[in-house]
């Protein structure tokens, strides 16, 4: 069953701009994990946001939590054409054993 | 340092074959997982191994088994390979278990089952 779910499936922008992806699950976590694949690739690990904490960044990353929400979000500003990837939120769902991602986000950042 | 490998990295297979996928990492981690994505799917895991010598099931564990004789390398088998077992199967690493900590990914490997 799917934990994470992500928000849009898909994300069309020009390189400059800023993309905002979405991540909602149901039940309560201790921390969440945003991910990126580029196509063909393996997952690359972006950022690990705790559940007591409310914003994370990472140079051009920053991400969001809201656990009263159960959502999360991961803003990419000043977007690249490098930044086409899938971008997948996962949530270990109480679980200390198992990571579960969502089905991704296709984020496609045109020149 | 390599961090995690895969191989091989395709493979075609008939129904009713076997074969056995190999990852292997030089992290050190005593954590390592596969995984399965198919299209529209997002990951899911099949096995997982706390240590050497040791695995688990996880949410997709049937019609594979799994081995852990040494820390560095996790293999995953098909003993009868099904065309419902066509996917991108993906290993994965960690220093602690499971969500606490990044999970390092290989590159994978695409399986075809005819």
């Amino acid at each position: 069953s799917q934990q994470g779910e992500e928000d849009p499936q898909a994300l069309s922008i020009q390189e400059g701009e800023n993309a905002t992806m979405n991540c909602s699950y149901k039940t309560s976590i201790n921390n969440l994990q945003w991910y990126r694949q580029n196509s063909g690739r393996g997952l690359v690990h972006l950022i690990l946001i705790r559940s007591n904490e409310r914003e994370k960044h990472s140079g051009r990353l920053r991400v969001t939590l809201d656990t009263s929400k159960k959502s999360s979000s991961l803003l990419i500003t000043a977007s690249r054409a490098a930044d086409t990837a899938s971008y997948f939120c996962a949530t270990d769902g109480g679980s200390n054993y198992k990571l579960t991602f969502g089905k991704g986000t296709l984020l496609t950042v045109n020149p | 340092n390599a961090g995690v490998t895969q191989t091989p990295k395709f493979r075609v297979l008939k129904t009713g074959q076997s074969m056995t996928l190999l990852c292997a990492q030089d992290m050190n981690h005593e954590y390592m997982y596969w995984y399965r994505q198919d299209p529209g799917m997002g990951l899911r895991l099949i096995h997982y191994s706390v240590g050497e010598g040791t695995t688990a099931k996880g949410e997709v564990p049937d019609g594979y088994n799994v081995s852990r004789l040494k820390k560095q390398n996790f293999l995953l088998g098909l003993e009868s390979a099904a065309p419902s077992q066509t996917s991108v199967y993906f290993c994965a690493s960690s220093y602690l278990l499971g969500a606490q900590d990044t999970q390092y990914f290989g590159p994978g490997t695409r399986l075809t089952v005819l």
